[in-house]
């Protein structure tokens, strides 16, 4: 069974800092690997999909890197905004199947 | 499009109660997925269905969580009876799979519900 897991659970840095987002999971016969944002309150909206065959995309200031043999993601932000605070969920695809398996997030502060 | 559709947002019953959760996937995609997010138990896959099928509804908590999906624009969640420990929001999302690979998951704003 696959587990999600993400460190750290809340991260709050001052603005403008560069930083990163990690995921962890168990099973690398995965499909696919998503990064999430979800605001208090929202639905979630997806950031990054990496395929399995892929190590990274890239969109903006964000940059997500998957290393399946180790079980790992990264969620790279550059310059931080307050704008960018909200909850980073990663989901990870149960391996032979086409379920999605989410972390529990990291709750994102970043301050002006 | 506009994306995924849920109703109602918010919903307020009493304890044994039947709930009714709907979704509207995007047109096209072929695989619909309910989940449930609480506080403590984080995003959960409750049920999936691909081209209207159920796969997989290993995550449906008991027999009072009933999910069926009568055409490929119309999917609904039942709860009955409701009980408090149903209180959670209720997410419906969407998606495809081309010979690109997987699609993005894409998600509705989610419905409410609170079981007093």
């Amino acid at each position: 069974k696959q587990e999600v897991t993400q460190i750290p659970a809340a991260l709050s840095v001052p603005e403008g800092e560069n930083l990163v987002l990690n995921c962890s999971f168990t099973d690398s016969a995965i499909y696919n690997l998503q990064w999430f944002r979800q605001d208090p309150g929202k639905g979630l909206t997806s950031l990054l999909l990496i395929q399995s065959s892929q190590r990274e995309q890239t969109s903006g200031r964000l940059n997500a890197s998957l290393d399946k043999s180790s079980g790992r993601s990264t969620l790279y932000i550059a310059a931080s905004q307050p704008g960018d605070s909200a909850t980073y969920l990663c989901a990870v695809s149960e391996g032979g199947s086409e379920k999605l398996v989410f972390g529990k997030g990291t709750k994102l502060t970043v301050n002006p | 499009d506009a994306g995924v559709i849920q109703s109602p947002r918010h919903e307020v019953t009493e304890m044994g109660q039947e709930v009714t959760l709907r979704c509207k996937p995007i047109s096209g995609h072929d695989y619909l997925f309910w989940y449930r997010q609480t506080m403590m138990r984080g995003l959960e896959l409750l049920i999936y269905f691909n081209n209207n099928v159920p796969i997989d509804d290993s995550g449906m908590p008991e027999d009072r969580f009933s999910a069926k999906m009568p055409n490929a624009s119309f999917s609904t969640l039942k709860i009955q009876p409701s009980e408090p420990r149903d209180s959670a929001v209720y997410f419906c999302a969407s998606t495809s799979r081309g010979w690109r690979g997987w699609g993005v998951l894409t998600f509705g704003a989610g419905s409410r519900l609170t079981v007093l």
